[in-house]
Formats: C-alpha cells, structure tokens, sequence
C-alpha cells in the first residue's frame, strides 16, 4: 500500500463550489505539505504543517485552507473554486529534523474548475 | 530568498546517449540540493540529494550529479540515456534557515528517442 494517498485522484467542479481534497500518510512524519502543479511554473507550496497545532501559509496560500485533523490527515480546501485553481495537486510529507530531508510525495490529484 | 533555475524545459536525447539536465541555484547559505523524477502519472520521488561531504552524488537508476559551489550549479547527469528514463525532472533547493521549504526548479521533460 502507497505510504502517501491522496483523494480524489481526478475531480471536476463548477467555479463557485466548496471542495475539498484529502491526503493520508502512513509514514508516521509529522510534516505535511500542499503543493500545485502547473505546466511551465514547476511546484508551488501552498500551505505547510510541522505538526497538528503548527499550521503555515506557503507562497500561494490566497484561495485556499487548510486543516490538519490528525497526525496523518492533512486536508487542503477551495472555499470558493475558480478556474486558475486548475492544476494538479500534491502532498507531501517529511520527517521532523533539519532542511536536507527528504519529501515524499502522493500521487496526486488532478482537478479542473469549469 | 533561495532559487532554483533549470536550464531546457525540454530535452530530447535518443537511446544510449548521455543525459545532462542542468540546474543552477542561488542560495544565501550553504544550500541542500536534491533531483526528484515525476513518471506519467505520478507523484515526485526523490532521485539523489547532496547535503554535505562528498560532492558527486550517486543516486537511483544510474543517475549522478555533482555539486560545484564556484558555479552554483547541480547538474544531474546519466551515462547512457533509457526509454524507462522518459519522465518530469525537478530541481530543488532547501537551505537552513529556510524553515525546511523546498524550492523547486520549473522541471525539464526528458524525452528518449529509439
């Protein structure tokens, strides 16, 4: 089983709606992450978590939140969703400790606001 | 501020050739650098990353990159290029003091031709 789940893996919305996307980790790491994708710019942090109570705006926070439910669950929502919010998006998560630890990443969830 | 550019957002090598990627980042403190590989379809995994010590880091399926500090670059290499090699490739910088965030390069797509 992936150590990294994230769901849906494919989702489309009318601009306008609430939506949420969850991610799931196994690893035991206390570091979670939100991440887009999109063509030509690479990946972007949306929002980050240290742990349950430490929760961290990224560079492209505008438009979304976020809740960190459990050590494991870490849940990214579009309040109000619209179409430059079209992109593909990850979690990752790292082990507590210093800056050269590695992510790990889940595979995705692709989502299209029409 | 740390950044991270990645020289060709598309390259195109054909089978058994040498694979070059180039990376060139900007860092105000002596900076963790790491190469992860995006596969059609899935998430990010982490290919090699140099931390301290050794400069010319070996990391999975053949792939190498040498850290040089007087040129501020982290150029991922492979000897003899495979299909199995055709993927996303990213560049990322961490450094101390960065509050353990990854900066990522806009991505380079290898292509291997037959």
């Amino acid at each position: 089983d992936a150590d990294v789940t994230q769901t849906p893996r494919n989702r489309i919305t009318k601009t306008g709606k609430r939506i949420m996307l969850e991610c799931s980790q196994t690893k035991g790491h206390d570091r979670m992450y939100w991440y887009r994708q999109d063509p030509g710019l690479g990946l972007r942090l949306i929002y980050y978590s240290f742990d349950v109570k430490d929760i961290n705006k990224g560079e492209i926070s505008d438009g979304y939140s976020v809740s960190r439910q459990a050590q494991a669950k870490f849940s990214l929502s579009l309040e109000s969703a619209i179409p430059n919010q079209t992109a593909l998006y990850f979690c990752a998560t790292s082990d507590s400790g210093a800056a050269q630890e590695t992510q790990y990443f889940g595979p995705g969830t692709r989502l299209l606001v029409l | 501020a740390q950044s991270v550019t990645q020289l060709g957002s598309h390259v195109s090598v054909s089978e058994g050739a040498l694979v070059l990627l180039r990376c060139n980042y900007s860092s105000s403190v002596p900076p963790y650098l790491f190469w992860y590989v995006q596969y059609p379809n899935q998430g990010l995994q982490l290919l090699l990353k140099y931390t301290t010590g050794a400069t010319l880091v070996k990391g999975i399926n053949g792939f190498e990159a040498e850290f040089k500090k007087s040129e501020t670059s982290f150029h991922l290499t492979k000897p003899s290029a495979h299909m199995s090699d055709a993927a996303e490739y990213f560049c990322a910088v961490s450094a101390p003091g960065s509050n353990y965030k990854l900066t990522f390069g806009k991505g380079t797509l290898l292509t291997v031709n037959p």
